[in-house]
C-alpha cells in the first residue's frame, strides 16, 4: 500500500539556523499539507499546496515558512530561522484532491528539536 | 470557526469488550468527520470518514463510527476490543461550507485495552 514518506525522522539544529523538512507523497495524489505538532498539543494545519502553489495557509504559516515541489516527487518544508517554539513534530499528508471529501494520508513525521 | 473536542484524555477497556471514544465537534456549515489512530513512532493512519447519508460508517480494523448531528457528536466505536487497539486517537473536521481542506484536530485520546 502507498504510504507518505519523511525525511529525516529527528533533526536537531540551533536557533537561528534554517531547516529543511523533506516528505514524499503519495505519487497519484495532487494536494499537499503540512500540519505540526507541539508536544502534548493539538496537531495544528499550517499549509496546503496544489497545481504548485499555496492553496491555504495558517496563521501560523508566517514569512518564516515556505514549502516547495522541487521535482515531482518531493515536497518540502523550510523554515528560515528556527526559533525555540519551533521544536515539534511535523507532518507531511495528501490527498487524492478529486473530491472535496477525500481524506488525508499523513507520514511518520519528523521531530524538530530547535536547541 | 470549527472546532473538535474529545472530553477523554484516556479510555480503559478490558480485552473483549466494546469501546467508545468520544468527540463533538462546531461547524458552522455541514461537518466533514474523520478518525485516525496513531502507534508509536508512525504517522496518523486514516480509520473512517463521514460525510453524507447513514449515520453509521464503517471503518478499518473493525471501528466503526456514528454521527449524530443533533448531539453534534461523531464517537468512535468497537463491539469488541484487542490488546493491538491500544493507541492514540483523533477526531478531526472539515466544514464543508468553507471549501477548506485543512483539518482541525481533537486534541486526542489514548485507548489502553488490558488483556
Amino acid at each position: 500500500e502507498p504510504e507518505v514518506t519523511q525525511t529525516p525522522s529527528h533533526q536537531v539544529t540551533q536557533m537561528g539556523q534554517e531547516v529543511i523538512l523533506r516528505c514524499v507523497p503519495i505519487s497519484n495524489h495532487l494536494y499537499f499539507y503540512w500540519y505540526r505538532q507541539i508536544l502534548g498539543q493539538k496537531v495544528e494545519f499550517l499549509v496546503s499546496f496544489y497545481n504548485n502553489e499555496i492553496s491555504e495557509k495558517s496563521e501560523i504559516f508566517d514569512d518564516q515558512f515556505s514549502v516547495e515541489r522541487p521535482d515531482g516527487s518531493n515536497f518540502t518544508l523550510k523554515i528560515r530561522s528556527t526559533k525555540l517554539e519551533d521544536s515539534a513534530m511535523y507532518f507531511c499528508a495528501s490527498s487524492r484532491g478529486n473530491d472535496f471529501a477525500d481524506e488525508q494520508y499523513f507520514g511518520p513525521g519528523t521531530r524538530l528539536t530547535v536547541t | 470557526a470549527q472546532s473538535v473536542a474529545q472530553p477523554e484524555d484516556q479510555v480503559n477497556v478490558a480485552e473483549g469488550n466494546p469501546l467508545t471514544v468520544k468527540c463533538t465537534y462546531s461547524v458552522s456549515g455541514n461537518p466533514y468527520l474523520f478518525w485516525y489512530v496513531q502507534y508509536p513512532n508512525r504517522g496518523l493512519q486514516f480509520l473512517l470518514k463521514y460525510i453524507t447519508g447513514d449515520n453509521l460508517v464503517k471503518g478499518s480494523y473493525g471501528f466503526e463510527a456514528e454521527f449524530n448531528k443533533s448531539q453534534t457528536s461523531f464517537h468512535l466505536k468497537k463491539p469488541s476490543a484487542l490488546v493491538s487497539d491500544s493507541a492514540l486517537y483523533f477526531c478531526a473536521v472539515r466544514d464543508e461550507g468553507t471549501g477548506r481542506r485543512a483539518l482541525t484536530f481533537g486534541s486526542g485520546t489514548r485507548l489502553q485495552v488490558q488483556p
